[in-house]
């Protein structure tokens, strides 16, 4: 069955530095995938998206690419914040069903 | 935030009794889903809805039932509860876009099973 991974490991990085974050996946490449942001105590909140097709997506200051090769999907934090500390979770589509099968998220920590 | 509440926030409750989860929404999405989430296991899709009485088992439904008798409202029903159960549960929604399924979440509930 089809898996996705991120890594389990809090990332912490200074503020202003590129915050680079991975999700693999195993099998084959789904249509659509997502990227989201939870908070503690609160619901995920939905960021970008990226296609199949699509190599590169940009939204403000952020940025996910998808190679179908690598079966890895990276999101980019440029200049980043402090208030950009959150988990960030990917998540991929089922097609068929029209429901999203999630990572586990990787915590950011941006110190000031 | 999108007009998704959930009810109750919070519960405690013994093993062995029934509960109920709601999930409402205003934005007349057709999709609704209900996700738990636990530490290490992240987000896990319980159950699903494409549209009035039309619901659909996701990974995790053993020891859950869900109904969807109008557009806003998704019930989620533990018939007896487990302490495996305690968890947060999250509702989502999204509409019929044909593309790309964007997911909008509500706040959650924290059920603990005693």
């Amino acid at each position: 069955s089809q898996k996705i991974e991120q890594n389990s490991e809090a990332l912490n990085i200074q503020e202003g530095k590129t915050a680079t974050l991975t999700c693999n996946y195993t099998n084959y490449s789904p249509a659509y995938l997502q990227w989201y942001r939870q908070d503690p105590g609160r619901g995920p909140v939905f960021l970008l998206l990226i296609r199949e097709n699509e190599k590169e997506k940009r939204k403000e200051r952020l940025k996910v690419t998808f190679d179908t090769t690598l079966k890895q999907s990276l999101f980019h934090i440029t200049a980043s914040q402090p208030a950009d500390s959150a988990t960030y979770l990917c998540a991929f589509m089922d097609t068929g069903r029209r429901a999203l099968t999630f990572g586990s998220g990787t915590r950011l920590q941006v110190q000031p | 935030d999108a007009g998704i509440t959930q009810s109750p926030r919070h519960k405690v409750t013994e093993t062995g009794t029934p509960v109920t989860l709601r999930c409402h929404q205003t934005e007349n999405h057709r999709y609704m889903y209900w996700y738990r989430q636990d530490p290490g296991h992240g987000l896990r899709l319980i159950h699903y809805s494409y549209g009035v009485k039309d619901t659909d088992k996701g990974e995790v439904s053993d020891g859950y039932s869900v109904s969807r008798s109008k557009t806003e409202d998704f019930l989620l029903t533990l018939e007896s509860a487990t302490s495996s159960q305690t968890s947060v549960y999250f509702c989502a929604i999204s509409g019929d876009t044909g593309a790309g399924n964007e997911q909008y979440f509500g706040p959650g509930t924290r059920l603990t099973v005693t």
